[in-house]
């Protein structure tokens, strides 16, 4: 079966933009997670969602937000974005209990 | 919130060595995986330990989890270059759904 797919795979962007990436997990998982990994703060947690609501949220700024919608696909966005946004960020999707699926991640770079 | 932390961060060996790297946490968990990351992509799950095993095998992984000290460690046997990775730990603790990751192990096998 499909991995979880994220797009786009590479992405550059200007400060003060805003940007939206989009995750499709595995057909039948429900709980869709978002990580930012950066070389100097490593993996950290954004946000996970379980049937279209967020079920958990990381310590990260309000410029940092997503959705799932109802066929599980999740997109997360972020407004104004600055230098320190740039990242590789990556998702994840899960059935209780057994493990995460990633997807490849978006390698966002700011500029 | 708990982190997994790794030791060492760094590993050369030869092929054909076994490689072993440790993680700690700091707060009680369900359950706690490794992942492992090839050159800047996605994580790929290799292996959940839960909170009452003490012991797990997946090919030529073994990972080791002591509940009392806090700490787990993953061996991988027989290296081969194609395990050059960063592999990770990450506790998900009290049904958050949430991982927490360490900072990571870098291993390079010579061929």
């Amino acid at each position: 079966k499909a991995g979880v797919t994220q797009t786009p795979r590479y992405l550059i962007k200007t400060r003060g933009q805003q940007v939206t990436l989009s995750c499709s997990p595995i057909s039948g998982h429900r709980s869709v997670s978002w990580y930012q990994q950066t070389p100097g703060q490593g993996l950290q947690f954004l946000f996970e969602y379980f049937s279209e609501t967020q079920r958990n949220k990381g310590n990260f700024p309000g410029r940092f937000s997503g959705r799932q919608f109802s066929n599980s696909r999740s997109e997360m966005n972020v407004s104004t974005l600055e230098l320190g946004d740039s990242a590789l960020y990556l998702c994840a999707s899960s059935l209780l209990d057994h493990g995460y699926t990633f997807g490849s991640g978006t390698r966002l770079t700011v500029v | 919130s708990q982190q997994g932390e790794e030791d060492p961060q760094a590993l050369s060996i030869q092929e054909g060595e076994n490689a072993t790297m440790n993680c700690s946490y700091k707060t009680s968990i369900n359950n706690l995986q490794w992942y492992r990351q090839n050159s800047g992509r996605g994580l790929v799950h290799l292996i959940l330990i839960r909170s009452n095993e003490r012991e797990k095998h997946s090919g030529r992984l073994r990972v080791t989890l002591d509940t009392s000290k806090k700490s787990s460690s993953l061996l991988i046997t027989a290296s081969r270059a194609a395990d050059t990775a960063s592999y990770f730990c990450a506790t998900d603790a009290g049904g958050n759904n949430r991982l927490a990751f360490g900072k990571g192990n870098q291993v390079v096998v010579i061929p």
